[in-house]
Protein backbone atom coordinates (compact mmCIF):
# COMPACT_ATOMS: atom_id res chain seq x y z
CA UNK A 1 0.00 0.00 0.00
CA UNK A 2 1.23 3.06 -1.40
CA UNK A 3 1.79 5.86 1.64
CA UNK A 4 -0.29 8.77 0.98
CA UNK A 5 1.86 12.65 1.30
CA UNK A 6 0.04 15.62 1.91
CA UNK A 7 0.21 18.46 0.81
CA UNK A 8 1.38 17.95 -2.92
CA UNK A 9 2.79 20.81 -3.41
CA UNK A 10 4.18 24.10 -1.28
CA UNK A 11 5.55 27.07 -1.94
CA UNK A 12 7.12 28.68 0.58
CA UNK A 13 9.56 32.59 0.97
CA UNK A 14 12.83 31.74 2.57
CA UNK A 15 13.00 31.46 6.70
CA UNK A 16 9.00 30.06 6.47
CA UNK A 17 8.23 27.02 8.22
CA UNK A 18 6.32 23.71 6.07
CA UNK A 19 5.20 20.33 7.82
CA UNK A 20 4.93 17.40 5.12
CA UNK A 21 2.97 14.19 6.41
CA UNK A 22 2.85 10.94 5.44
CA UNK A 23 0.37 8.43 6.02
CA UNK A 24 -0.19 5.06 5.75
CA UNK A 25 -3.07 2.34 6.30
CA UNK A 26 -0.98 -0.31 7.31
CA UNK A 27 1.00 -0.93 10.15
CA UNK A 28 4.76 0.89 9.79
CA UNK A 29 7.75 -0.67 11.07
CA UNK A 30 9.91 2.60 9.72
CA UNK A 31 9.25 5.57 7.97
CA UNK A 32 12.44 6.91 5.64
CA UNK A 33 12.50 10.29 4.42
CA UNK A 34 14.26 11.13 1.35
CA UNK A 35 15.15 14.54 -1.29
CA UNK A 36 14.96 14.57 -4.78
CA UNK A 37 16.71 17.56 -6.94
CA UNK A 38 15.28 17.79 -10.56
CA UNK A 39 17.25 15.49 -12.09
CA UNK A 40 19.49 14.33 -9.30
CA UNK A 41 19.69 11.18 -7.18
CA UNK A 42 17.24 11.03 -4.34
CA UNK A 43 19.33 12.07 -0.49
CA UNK A 44 18.56 10.62 2.26
CA UNK A 45 17.38 12.56 5.49
CA UNK A 46 16.09 10.35 8.28
CA UNK A 47 15.09 7.37 9.62
CA UNK A 48 12.35 6.61 11.90
CA UNK A 49 11.61 3.25 13.43
CA UNK A 50 8.72 2.52 15.19
CA UNK A 51 8.02 3.56 18.77
CA UNK A 52 7.42 7.47 18.41
CA UNK A 53 10.63 8.62 18.36
CA UNK A 54 11.39 11.96 16.78
CA UNK A 55 14.95 13.05 14.90
CA UNK A 56 16.22 16.11 13.71
CA UNK A 57 18.84 16.67 11.18
CA UNK A 58 19.97 20.59 11.23
CA UNK A 59 16.59 22.58 11.19
CA UNK A 60 14.96 19.47 9.65
CA UNK A 61 13.15 17.34 12.61
CA UNK A 62 10.47 14.53 11.90
CA UNK A 63 7.76 12.65 14.36
CA UNK A 64 6.37 9.16 13.39
CA UNK A 65 2.79 8.28 15.33
CA UNK A 66 2.76 4.84 15.71
CA UNK A 67 -0.78 4.78 16.29
CA UNK A 68 -1.96 6.78 13.74
CA UNK A 69 0.45 5.28 11.26
CA UNK A 70 1.83 8.63 9.82
CA UNK A 71 4.90 10.85 10.18
CA UNK A 72 5.43 13.97 9.47
CA UNK A 73 8.59 16.11 8.02
CA UNK A 74 9.20 19.34 9.71
CA UNK A 75 11.30 22.15 8.20
CA UNK A 76 12.25 25.50 9.89
CA UNK A 77 13.71 28.36 8.63
CA UNK A 78 13.21 27.85 5.40
CA UNK A 79 16.31 28.15 3.15
CA UNK A 80 16.59 28.29 -0.59
CA UNK A 81 18.77 24.83 -0.85
CA UNK A 82 15.43 22.84 1.09
CA UNK A 83 13.36 23.27 -2.38
CA UNK A 84 13.09 19.82 -3.93
CA UNK A 85 10.48 17.23 -3.96
CA UNK A 86 10.45 15.10 -0.48
CA UNK A 87 9.36 11.81 -0.42
CA UNK A 88 8.64 9.25 2.51
CA UNK A 89 9.14 5.24 2.47
CA UNK A 90 7.82 3.09 4.33
CA UNK A 91 8.72 -0.08 5.49
CA UNK A 92 5.93 -2.61 6.98
CA UNK A 93 8.43 -5.38 8.03
CA UNK A 94 7.40 -8.04 5.86
CA UNK A 95 10.07 -7.64 3.19
CA UNK A 96 13.71 -6.32 3.73
CA UNK A 97 13.69 -4.79 0.53
CA UNK A 98 10.30 -3.44 -0.67
CA UNK A 99 10.25 0.30 0.71
CA UNK A 100 7.48 1.54 -0.90
CA UNK A 101 7.39 5.29 -1.89
CA UNK A 102 4.54 8.20 -1.98
CA UNK A 103 4.07 10.47 -4.86
CA UNK A 104 6.12 13.17 -3.02
CA UNK A 105 6.04 17.05 -2.03
CA UNK A 106 7.64 19.18 -4.62
CA UNK A 107 8.39 22.13 -1.98
CA UNK A 108 9.72 25.48 -3.69
CA UNK A 109 11.19 27.83 -1.52
CA UNK A 110 11.89 31.58 -3.24
CA UNK A 111 13.96 34.55 -1.73
CA UNK B 1 34.28 4.78 -6.02
CA UNK B 2 32.94 7.63 -3.58
CA UNK B 3 28.72 7.27 -4.29
CA UNK B 4 26.61 4.88 -6.20
CA UNK B 5 27.39 4.60 -10.08
CA UNK B 6 25.35 4.34 -12.80
CA UNK B 7 25.82 3.78 -16.41
CA UNK B 8 24.69 4.93 -18.61
CA UNK B 9 23.06 7.88 -18.06
CA UNK B 10 20.67 7.96 -21.05
CA UNK B 11 19.25 5.33 -23.16
CA UNK B 12 17.17 5.75 -26.34
CA UNK B 13 16.42 2.14 -27.53
CA UNK B 14 13.95 1.24 -30.25
CA UNK B 15 10.81 -0.53 -29.41
CA UNK B 16 11.65 -4.42 -29.64
CA UNK B 17 15.40 -4.29 -28.31
CA UNK B 18 17.12 -5.42 -25.22
CA UNK B 19 19.00 -3.26 -22.76
CA UNK B 20 21.41 -3.46 -19.95
CA UNK B 21 21.44 -1.19 -17.26
CA UNK B 22 24.53 -0.94 -14.62
CA UNK B 23 25.19 -0.55 -11.17
CA UNK B 24 28.28 0.39 -9.41
CA UNK B 25 27.32 0.22 -5.53
CA UNK B 26 29.54 1.76 -2.93
CA UNK B 27 32.32 -0.54 -2.05
CA UNK B 28 31.41 -3.28 0.73
CA UNK B 29 27.59 -2.11 0.58
CA UNK B 30 25.94 -5.83 1.34
CA UNK B 31 22.28 -4.63 0.21
CA UNK B 32 21.29 -3.22 -3.43
CA UNK B 33 17.98 -1.99 -4.77
CA UNK B 34 16.29 -1.58 -7.87
CA UNK B 35 13.65 1.06 -8.45
CA UNK B 36 11.75 2.52 -11.19
CA UNK B 37 10.85 6.04 -11.34
CA UNK B 38 8.15 7.33 -13.74
CA UNK B 39 7.95 10.99 -13.96
CA UNK B 40 6.56 13.07 -11.50
CA UNK B 41 6.21 9.79 -9.12
CA UNK B 42 7.49 8.48 -6.91
CA UNK B 43 10.54 5.81 -6.90
CA UNK B 44 8.66 2.15 -7.71
CA UNK B 45 10.91 -1.05 -5.78
CA UNK B 46 11.79 -3.47 -8.54
CA UNK B 47 14.40 -5.52 -6.77
CA UNK B 48 16.42 -6.19 -3.68
CA UNK B 49 19.84 -8.36 -3.43
CA UNK B 50 21.27 -8.99 -0.45
CA UNK B 51 25.26 -9.55 -1.42
CA UNK B 52 24.84 -11.84 -4.51
CA UNK B 53 21.50 -13.34 -3.28
CA UNK B 54 18.32 -11.91 -5.25
CA UNK B 55 15.85 -11.67 -1.96
CA UNK B 56 13.34 -9.91 -3.41
CA UNK B 57 11.59 -9.39 -7.17
CA UNK B 58 8.38 -9.25 -6.27
CA UNK B 59 8.29 -5.53 -7.82
CA UNK B 60 9.50 -6.33 -11.45
CA UNK B 61 6.35 -5.83 -14.13
CA UNK B 62 6.76 -8.72 -16.21
CA UNK B 63 9.38 -11.70 -16.91
CA UNK B 64 10.79 -9.15 -19.92
CA UNK B 65 12.64 -7.81 -16.16
CA UNK B 66 15.99 -9.15 -15.04
CA UNK B 67 18.15 -8.17 -12.40
CA UNK B 68 21.76 -10.09 -11.70
CA UNK B 69 24.63 -9.33 -9.12
CA UNK B 70 26.81 -12.68 -9.53
CA UNK B 71 29.80 -11.41 -7.38
CA UNK B 72 27.93 -9.48 -4.76
CA UNK B 73 29.14 -6.03 -6.08
CA UNK B 74 28.24 -4.81 -10.01
CA UNK B 75 24.62 -5.31 -10.73
CA UNK B 76 22.91 -5.56 -14.19
CA UNK B 77 19.24 -4.53 -14.77
CA UNK B 78 18.24 -6.13 -18.06
CA UNK B 79 15.35 -5.27 -20.04
CA UNK B 80 14.07 -7.69 -23.18
CA UNK B 81 11.97 -6.25 -25.95
CA UNK B 82 11.54 -2.99 -24.29
CA UNK B 83 8.00 -1.41 -24.59
CA UNK B 84 7.15 2.05 -24.36
CA UNK B 85 5.68 1.87 -21.19
CA UNK B 86 9.39 0.67 -19.97
CA UNK B 87 10.62 4.45 -20.10
CA UNK B 88 11.47 5.76 -16.74
CA UNK B 89 14.66 6.75 -14.55
CA UNK B 90 15.99 3.49 -13.35
CA UNK B 91 17.44 3.80 -9.84
CA UNK B 92 20.38 1.88 -8.08
CA UNK B 93 20.99 2.33 -4.37
CA UNK B 94 22.92 0.46 -1.96
CA UNK B 95 23.52 0.62 1.52
CA UNK B 96 25.41 -1.09 4.15
CA UNK B 97 23.58 -2.98 6.42
CA UNK B 98 21.24 -6.29 5.26
CA UNK B 99 18.22 -4.77 6.53
CA UNK B 100 16.46 -1.33 5.73
CA UNK B 101 17.35 0.06 9.02
CA UNK B 102 20.15 1.82 7.28
CA UNK B 103 21.12 4.77 5.10
CA UNK B 104 20.34 3.88 1.49
CA UNK B 105 22.36 5.90 -0.59
CA UNK B 106 21.25 6.44 -4.81
CA UNK B 107 22.65 6.59 -7.82
CA UNK B 108 21.96 9.31 -10.48
CA UNK B 109 20.03 7.10 -12.23
CA UNK B 110 19.72 5.74 -16.12
CA UNK B 111 17.40 7.55 -17.84
CA UNK B 112 15.69 4.97 -20.68
CA UNK B 113 13.23 6.32 -23.70
CA UNK B 114 11.77 3.52 -26.25
CA UNK B 115 10.92 5.09 -28.98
Amino acid sequence: QQPVQSPQAVILREGEDAVINCSSSKALYSVHWYRQKHGEAPVFLMILLKGGEQKGHEKISASFNEKKQQSSLYLTASQLSYSGTYFCGTDYGGSQGNLIFGKGTKLSVKP
Amino acid sequence: GAGVSQSPRYKVAKRGQDVALRCDPISGHVSLFWYQQALGQGPEFLTYFQNEAQLDKSGLPSDRFFAERPEGSVSTLKIQRTQQEDSAVYLCASSLGGTFDTEAFFGQGTRLTVV
